[in-house]
């Protein structure tokens, strides 16, 4: 099992370009989150999709969108990037039965707007 | 908003010593979990304690949580190089399973 993928691990943009982070994870999990970390902070919630088919917004929505493509799928997409937007991002995933909290982590993806 | 603050926020201990560190959070919850993050890596769960259980054991790990203080600790005995790292506090209140991650503490162990 790969557990949590994601692509690509590093990125760089200029502002005002688009891109999409993709995820996906082989554990047949019900719920994925979307974070980003900054330097010297924890982890803050961009979105979350509780379920298939369904999407909320976390702590930091702003500036980014995501789908929930499939069980297995979860991108995040930013429209239009900006400085603020540098940072590194997680994708995670939990939901099996009996061990509903616990997260696991993808390797990030290293994002520097310029 | 962040609701777990860890504290301190650095720690350089000498292999084999105990590190132990602080969460303190601002509203009540249903679970505490610690995480571990290597340098440059995604997060790795280490435990999980309820709030209706006071402490909690795994291999060389100890938590503690004190709801009235809003409080957990987390101690790792005979720490090695390997136990170099950053560790994290992670709050839900049980709704929707959304975590809520503190700043974290950042432990180096010298050999």
């Amino acid at each position: 099992n790969a557990g949590v993928t994601q692509t690509p691990k590093f990125q760089v943009l200029k502002t005002g370009q688009s891109m999409t982070l993709q995820c996906a994870q082989d554990m047949n999990h019900n719920s994925m989150y979307w974070y980003r970390q900054d330097p010297g902070m924890g982890l803050r919630l961009i979105y979350y999709s509780a379920s298939e088919g369904t999407t909320d917004k976390g702590e930091v929505p702003n500036g980014y969108n995501v789908s929930r493509l499939n069980k297995r799928e979860f991108s995040l997409r930013l429209e239009s990037a900006a400085p603020s937007q540098t940072s590194v991002y997680f994708c995670a995933s939990s939901g099996v039965a009996g061990a509903l909290l616990e997260q696991f982590f993808g390797p990030g993806t290293r994002l520097t707007v310029l | 908003s962040q609701q777990g603050e860890e504290d301190p926020q650095a720690l350089s201990i000498q292999e084999g010593e105990n590190a132990t560190m602080n969460c303190s959070y601002k509203t009540s919850i249903n679970n505490l979990q610690w995480y571990r993050q290597n340098s440059g890596r995604g997060l790795v769960h280490l435990i999980l304690i309820r709030s209706n259980e006071r402490e909690k054991h795994s291999g060389r790990l100890r938590v503690t949580l004190d709801t009235s203080k809003k409080s957990s600790s987390l101690l790792i005995t005979a720490s090695r190089a390997a136990d170099t790292a950053s560790y994290f506090c992670a709050t839900d209140k049980g709704r929707d399973y959304k975590l809520s991650f503190g700043a974290g503490t950042t432990v180096t162990v010298r050999a």
